[in-house]
């Protein structure tokens, strides 16, 4: 247990609509990075928080938004889903922005748009 | 442009013989070097890495990977392979595009199978 904690585990919803994905990091750690993973492009960076503020973005869409909390916790929103959006979303946190640290993985959550 | 590749999607081993998993980068500047491992339907678990120093880098699992500079390379190894070692692997390198930022770039990934 890597304890980075994601919900919901599963998540099924159809075209157009909006979802929130939920991700709590390790205690202490400050950083959090969302990532996608799917089967044509691999596991792909999408956006990293420091301490509640933007801190590096990757290959999110503009349809895909998300913020940390207060209390660290972060969520990624994902607004006018497409069928191409079905992936495994995974949270991932780490204790500062130090390159030399290891990120912590959570569970992820499966995302499928019918 | 910054990249991980590994090259083979699968690699085939018989339990009790040593394995390696390939992996080599481009990146600009010193690299950062991460493996992980992912098991069915878990997270990517942390097995080692490699900032600096010494050449072979040991990790948890038993697992090991050499850092070859001249060769671009961070090849992952196990002297002797287990069945419950059969996962997906990945390859990652420190993204150094955004000074801000310490996301990683991740190879493709290499499934590795142990037969008993």
């Amino acid at each position: 247990d890597s304890g980075v904690t994601q919900t919901p585990k599963h998540l099924i919803t159809a075209t157009g609509q909006r979802v929130t994905l939920r991700c709590s990091p390790r205690s202490g750690d400050l950083s959090v990075y969302w990532y996608q993973q799917s089967l044509d492009q691999g596991l792909q960076f999408l956006i990293q928080y420091y301490n509640g503020e933007e801190r590096a973005k990757g290959n999110i869409l503009e349809r895909f938004s998300a913020q940390q909390f207060p209390d660290l916790h972060s969520e990624l929103n994902l607004s006018s889903l497409e069928l191409g959006d079905s992936a495994l979303y995974f949270c991932a946190s780490s204790p500062g922005v130090l390159r030399s640290d290891e990120q912590f993985f959570g569970p992820g959550t499966r995302l499928t748009v019918l | 442009a910054q990249s991980v590749a590994q090259p083979e999607d699968q690699v085939n081993v018989a339990e009790g013989n040593p394995l390696t998993v390939k992996c080599t980068y481009s990146v600009s500047g010193n690299p950062y070097l991460f493996w992980y491992v992912q098991y069915p339907n878990r997270g990517l678990q942390f097995l080692l890495k490699y900032i600096t120093g010494d050449n072979l880098v040991k990790g948890s699992y038993g697992f090991e990977a050499e850092f070859n500079k001249s060769q671009t390379s961070f090849h992952l190894k196990k002297p002797s392979a287990l069945v419950s070692d059969s996962a997906l692997y990945f390859c990652a390198v420190r993204d150094r595009r955004n000074q801000a930022g310490t996301a990683l770039i991740f190879g493709k990934g290499t499934t590795l199978s142990v037969s008993s």
